[in-house]
């Protein structure tokens, strides 16, 4: 029972590089999510998907784009890494409106380092 | 737009002691989520409280919801070492799609 499988744990990029960050789920969820971690910051929303097929802003998109590819994966890219998007990104998923109450399911995270 | 505040940021506790973390949020919900993360680890959820007067528990640990103060409680009886963790609580937003994060506690317990 995986649950939710980000890729790649680690990464360390250079200013300007980009890459994708890699989420999928097999819970059959319609919901997924992309937060970021940062000392003191809590977690903050950067794109969410409530069904496959949209995507929609959260509180700090600026810098990122994602892709609901299908049901099972939404990926997270940075087109070109700056140093303030060194942080600790997580995937999530929920049955938020599938199910009483619902819950929010995360991944083991993605630590990013832009140099 | 939903905002959410924990407090205490930073508890160190001595073993044994009982303590509160509070959590305040500013528009209405009726979902509150409790959860907690141990250093370079991933978010392990404690508590869903889905009405007002909730109230779970879980060994050491007791959650509240008061959906009128817009505020719940995380109550810790006789803190033991392996208590010590960052704690979050979280709050359904916009037509309940969306989790709203407080800054956490990071909870230090001391023998």
């Amino acid at each position: 029972n995986a649950g939710v499988t980000q890729t790649p744990k680690f990464q360390v990029l250079k200013t300007g590089q980009s890459m994708t960050l890699q989420c999928a789920q097999d819970m059959n969820h319609n919901s997924m999510y992309w937060y970021r971690q940062d000392p003191g910051m809590g977690l903050r929303l950067i794109y969410y998907s409530a069904s496959e097929g949209t995507t929609d802003k959260g509180e700090v998109p600026n810098g990122y784009n994602v892709s609901r590819l299908n049901k099972r994966e939404f990926s997270l890219r940075l087109e070109s890494a700056a140093p303030s998007q060194t942080s600790v990104y997580f995937c999530a998923s929920s049955d938020f409106g599938e199910a009483v109450g619902g819950e929010l399911f995360f991944g083991e995270g993605s630590r990013l380092t832009v140099l | 737009e939903l905002k959410v505040e924990q407090n205490p940021l930073f508890l160190s506790m001595q073993e044994g002691k009982n303590y509160t973390i509070y959590c305040n949020y500013s528009t209405t919900s009726d979902r509150l989520y409790w959860y907690r993360q141990d250093p370079g680890k991933s978010l392990e959820s404690l508590f869903v409280l889905l009405s007002n007067g909730a109230v779970k528990q879980e060994g050491r640990l007791m959650a509240s919801l008061d959906t009128k103060a817009r505020l719940s409680t995380l109550h810790i009886t006789a803190a033991v070492h392996d208590l010590s963790a960052t704690y979050f609580c979280a709050v359904v937003a916009e037509y309940g799609n969306k989790l709203v994060f407080g800054a956490g506690t990071i909870l230090r317990v001391k023998s």
